[in-house]
Parts: C-alpha cells; structure tokens; sequence
C-alpha cells in the first residue's frame, strides 16, 4: 500500500549544525513528494515538493531530493537556525492537488541556541 | 497567500455532546476540502474528502454516521462529531484545494481543531 516512513524525533541539535531528516515511501507509479512545516500553533505549512525522479525541491534552506531508486526524499539543511524548530512531516500525493495526501508521522525538530 | 480558517482552535465538551468544527477558505474557492484527524506523536491520518456540493467520501474504518462533514458551499466545510466518546479526543486537521486569486491550484492547511471529551 500507499505509506511514508521518517525518521522518529524529536531531533535537538545546535544553531548551525547540519541536519538531514530521513524519509522513505512505498507507493504505486510515480507520486509527487512534499516536506511540509509545523510551526507552534499554526497550521501545516508546505516547504518543499518534488513532482519528478531526480527533482530536487528547496526553499528556506532546506533541499530535498527526489530519489526513486532508493524511494528516499531526505531534508537536509546545512546550518539550522533556532527558528527552524518546528515539527517537519514528508508526504506523498499521486496525481493532482486533489488527490489525497499521505503523511508519515512527523518529526520534532528543537534547535538550541 | 491563500488562507484556510479553522473554528474552533480548541474545544471541551462532555461525553455524548456533539462538537461541530468550520473549515473556510478566506480568499479561494475550495473546490475539495480534506479532513485529518491526528493523534498525540502520530501522522495525520485522511478520514473523508469532501467536494462542494457533493457526499463525502469517507476513508476505510471511518464512521460516517459519527463524523458528519457538509460541504455546502465553495469556502465552508463543517466537521460534526456526534455523540463525543472520549476516544474522540484528538486534533483536527482540514485542508483546502482550489483555485486562489492567481489562478493557481493552492492547497492549505487550516490551523487545526483540537477537541477534548470528558
């Protein structure tokens, strides 16, 4: 079946450590892949998408790639800010903004300073 | 950017009581709107997809009859939880489609609900 599986937090690190958040998916065809925020009480927010093998989606310093042979699309970020605290989620959805999505279980993310 | 509200951000009731929660859609037309539900450490799990005008269809396992969801016009869907169980408890999550003010497909989340049974 449709499923995504990420890296189980909560992650803590330093202001301006690296990070990677690992995710995996398992799905039928080719879905597009999304890493949407939540931050403390507000809505989920999208950070980035990949809609192909290979794309590679980045925004705020965040990047991810599209990986279909490892079926892998892992958030990085070279140097983390405070203000990146937040839960992360990596999903998938098939065909349009209509489809459903599928969301693995989030991810905790607390930086100190 | 588009923006989708939810009412109530949070909510107590007593057992056997019914809670409605509102998902609108401030400055799009949602053509579908999505509802989540998401407990404690846990993904958010799709329970019905609801089009304007049209029944819900609700996911595999979820009671329709207990999670009532009305999509009666472009920018407002309701969510009824009848007879509130405390296994009921949990955050709720909706989300608009659509077009917004470019023209361009959006897809928003609202804040989310969280309810609390007694």
């Amino acid at each position: 079946g449709n499923s995504v599986t990420q890296m189980e937090g909560p992650v803590t690190l330093s202001e301006e450590a690296f990070l990677t958040i690992n995710c995996t998916y398992t799905a039928t065809g080719y879905p597009s892949l999304f890493w949407y925020v939540q931050y403390p009480g507000e809505g989920l927010q999208l950070l980035l998408k990949a809609t192909k093998a290979d794309d590679k989606g980045s925004n705020k310093g965040f990047e991810a790639t599209y990986r279909k042979e490892t079926t892998s699309f892992h958030l990085e970020k070279g140097s983390v800010q405070v203000s990146d605290s937040a839960v992360y989620f990596c999903a998938h959805r098939r065909y349009s903004s209509a489809s459903k999505i599928i969301f693995g279980s989030g991810t905790r993310l607390s930086i100190r300073p | 950017g588009a923006v989708v509200s939810q009412h109530p951000s949070w909510v107590i009731c007593k057992s056997g009581t019914s809670v409605k929660i509102e998902c609108r859609s401030l400055d799009f037309q949602a053509t579908t709107m999505f509802w989540y539900r998401q407990f404690p450490k846990q993904s958010l799990m799709l329970m019905a997809t609801s089009n304007e005008g049209s029944k819900a269809t609700y996911e595999q396992g979820v009671e329709k009859d207990k999670f009532l969801i009305n999509h009666a016009s472009l920018t407002l869907s309701t969510l009824t939880v009848t007879s509130a169980h405390p296994e009921d408890s949990s955050f709720y999550i909706c989300s608009a489609t659509g077009q917004g003010l470019s023209g361009a497909n959006v897809l928003t989340f609202g804040a989310g609900s969280r309810l609390t049974v007694l």
